[in-house]
C-alpha cells in the first residue's frame, strides 16, 4: 500500500519561501513508471496542479506556467521523498497543498497541508 | 476563457441519473484528450474515478462502481461523467482534468446535491 506523508510549516510570511516534503512508502520516487506531483486547492483557485518530478533513466520536471518562475520540485532518492519549494509567496498562495502520485490517475494523495501566507 | 468549464452545481434524486459536463475551450478538440474525473467529499481527499477517451481507451479507478461511467459529446466539445442510480453517498464535488500544453488542468468542479 502506497502512503504519502507530508511535512512542513503551515504558516509562511509574504515574500518568503514555502517548503514542503512528501515522504513515500510502498513505492519509489525513482520508479520508472510513476510521477510525483504537487497540487494545491483553494476556494478561489480550485484544484491547481503545480508540477511534477519523475524518473525515466534520468530526472525530469514539469511545472505549471502560473508558478514556473517560482517553483522547484526536487526528488531525494536516498530518503525516498520529494520536496516543493515555492519562492516569493503572497497571500494568493494560501491553499491546501497535496502531494500525489500519478499522471492523471492521481491514485494516492498525501494528507494535505494548509499553508497560510500571512505576516 | 478557462480551458475546462464545469457547471457549479447539479442536483439529482436518489435512483436517478446525474450527468456532469466538462466543456473544453473553443479550439481545444475533446476528441484527442483523455478526460479524467475525480470525486471529493467534504473534508476528504480527491478520489480518482475514471478516465475516458473513447470506448477502446478508458479506465475505471480501483474500486469505483460501474454505475460511474465516462463519455464524450463531440457536438458540445465536452467530456461527460454519468452516475446511474445516484445514491446519497454520491453527494460530493466532481472535477474533470486533462493534460494540456504540458500541464494538468482541472475544471472548477460541480457540486452534486442528492435531494
Amino acid at each position: 500500500q502506497v502512503q504519502l506523508q507530508q511535512s512542513g510549516p503551515g504558516l509562511v510570511k509574504p515574500s518568503q519561501t514555502l517548503s514542503l516534503t512528501c515522504a513515500i512508502s510502498g513505492d519509489s520516487v525513482s520508479s520508472n513508471s510513476a510521477a510525483w506531483n504537487w497540487i494545491r486547492q483553494s476556494p478561489s483557485r480550485g484544484l491547481e496542479w503545480l508540477g511534477r518530478t519523475y524518473y525515466r533513466s534520468k530526472w525530469y520536471n514539469d511545472y505549471a506556467v502560473s508558478v514556473r518562475s517560482r517553483i522547484t520540485i526536487t526528488p531525494d532518492s536516498s530518503k525516498n521523498q520529494f520536496s516543493l519549494q515555492l519562492n516569493s509567496v503572497t497571500p494568493e498562495d494560501t491553499a491546501v497543498y497535496f502531494c500525489t502520485r500519478g499522471s492523471g490517475t492521481f491514485d494516492y494523495w498525501g494528507q494535505g497541508t494548509l499553508v497560510t501566507v500571512s505576516s | 476563457q478557462p480551458v475546462l468549464t464545469q457547471p457549479t452545481s447539479l442536483s439529482a434524486s436518489p435512483g436517478a441519473s446525474a450527468r456532469f459536463t466538462c466543456t473544453l475551450r473553443s479550439g481545444i478538440n475533446v476528441g484527442i484528450y483523455r478526460i479524467y474525473w475525480y470525486q471529493q467529499k467534504p473534508g476528504s481527499l480527491p478520489r480518482y474515478l475514471l478516465r475516458y477517451k473513447s470506448d477502446s481507451d478508458k479506465q475505471q479507478g480501483s474500486g469505483v462502481p460501474s454505475r460511474f461511467s465516462g463519455y464524450k459529446d463531440a457536438a458540445t466539445n465536452a467530456g461527460l461523467l454519468l452516475i446511474s442510480g445516484v445514491q446519497s453517498e454520491d453527494e460530493a464535488d466532481y472535477y474533470c482534468a486533462i493534460w494540456h500544453s504540458s500541464t494538468w488542468v482541472f475544471g472548477g468542479g460541480t457540486k452534486l446535491t442528492v435531494l
